[in-house]
C-alpha cells in the first residue's frame, strides 16, 4: 500500500512571497489533515477534511493560510503571504475514517522563509 | 496553559537502558491517548494508544495512562539504538481525529 505522498519535500522562499504545498492521501482514505510542526514542537492540526468537506479549520490562519480539497482526494494548501514564522514542516495525514485505524502522516514539506 | 506538556529532554542513554518518556495533560475531557516516534525528516508513525487508565504492553513498549493525575508515560525496555528517535505523546478527546501534540522528546540509544 503506498503511503501518503507529499511534495516538495522542500521549499525556500522570501517573506510576502505565496507557495503551495500538495498532498496525494492513501487510496480511498475519507479523511485528509494537515498539520504544522515547527522546529523543536509537537505538530499542530491546521484543519481536516471529510472528503471534500471541512470539519475543523478552527487553528488554520484564514487571513493568508488557505487549503482545498476539491474532489474529495488529494489536497493543497497555500500561504500567501508567507511570514518568517511560517517556517516550518507542513505534514499532511489521511485515515479512512475518524478514527486511529490506518491514521497515516506524510514525511511533510519543510518550508523555510527568509 | 499548554493542553500537553511534555518532558523535553534530550535524553541520552546506553543501550540496553531502560527509558522512560512522560507527559501531563490539563483537560479532562481528553480519553485517548497516544504515544508517536517521529525518525529525522520522517512523519510521526503510531506505536500505542489507550483509552483508560491502566498499563497497556506491546514488546519492549509499555504505556501507561494514570487519569487521575492527567499522567501518561511510555517505557522502553532494553532499548536499541534503532529506537533513536523523537517521541511524541498526542491526545484526544475522541478516537484519534483531531490530535494534540506534546513538544516532542529527543531519545539517542548509544550503542
Amino acid at each position: 500500500e503506498a503511503g501518503v505522498a507529499q511534495s516538495p519535500r522542500y521549499k525556500i522562499i522570501e517573506k510576502r512571497q505565496s507557495v503551495a504545498f500538495w498532498c496525494n492521501p492513501i487510496s480511498g482514505h475519507a479523511t485528509l489533515y494537515w498539520y504544522q510542526q515547527i522546529l523543536g514542537q509537537g505538530p499542530k492540526l491546521l484543519i481536516q477534511f471529510q472528503n471534500n468537506g471541512v470539519v475543523d479549520d478552527s487553528q488554520l490562519p484564514k487571513d493568508r493560510f488557505s487549503a482545498e480539497r476539491l474532489k474529495g482526494v488529494d489536497s493543497t494548501l497555500k500561504i500567501q503571504p508567507a511570514k518568517l514564522e511560517d517556517s516550518a514542516v507542513y505534514l499532511c495525514a489521511s485515515s479512512p475514517g475518524t478514527g486511529l485505524s490506518g491514521y497515516t502522516f506524510g514525511s511533510g514539506t519543510r518550508l523555510t522563509v527568509v | 496553559q499548554k493542553e500537553v506538556e511534555q518532558d523535553p529532554g534530550p535524553l541520552s542513554v546506553p543501550e540496553g537502558a531502560i527509558v522512560s518518556l512522560n507527559c501531563t495533560y490539563s483537560n479532562s475531557a481528553f480519553q485517548y491517548f497516544m504515544w508517536y516516534r517521529q525518525y529525522s525528516r520522517k512523519g510521526p508513525e503510531l506505536l500505542m494508544y489507550t483509552y483508560s487508565s491502566g498499563n497497556k504492553e506491546d514488546g519492549r513498549f509499555t504505556a501507561q495512562v494514570d487519569k487521575s493525575s492527567k499522567y501518561i508515560s511510555l517505557f522502553i525496555r532494553d532499548s536499541q539504538p534503532s529506537d533513536s528517535a523523537t517521541y511524541l505523546c498526542a491526545v484526544d478527546k475522541t478516537s484519534g481525529s483531531r490530535l494534540t501534540f506534546g513538544e516532542g522528546t529527543q531519545l539517542t540509544v548509544n550503542p
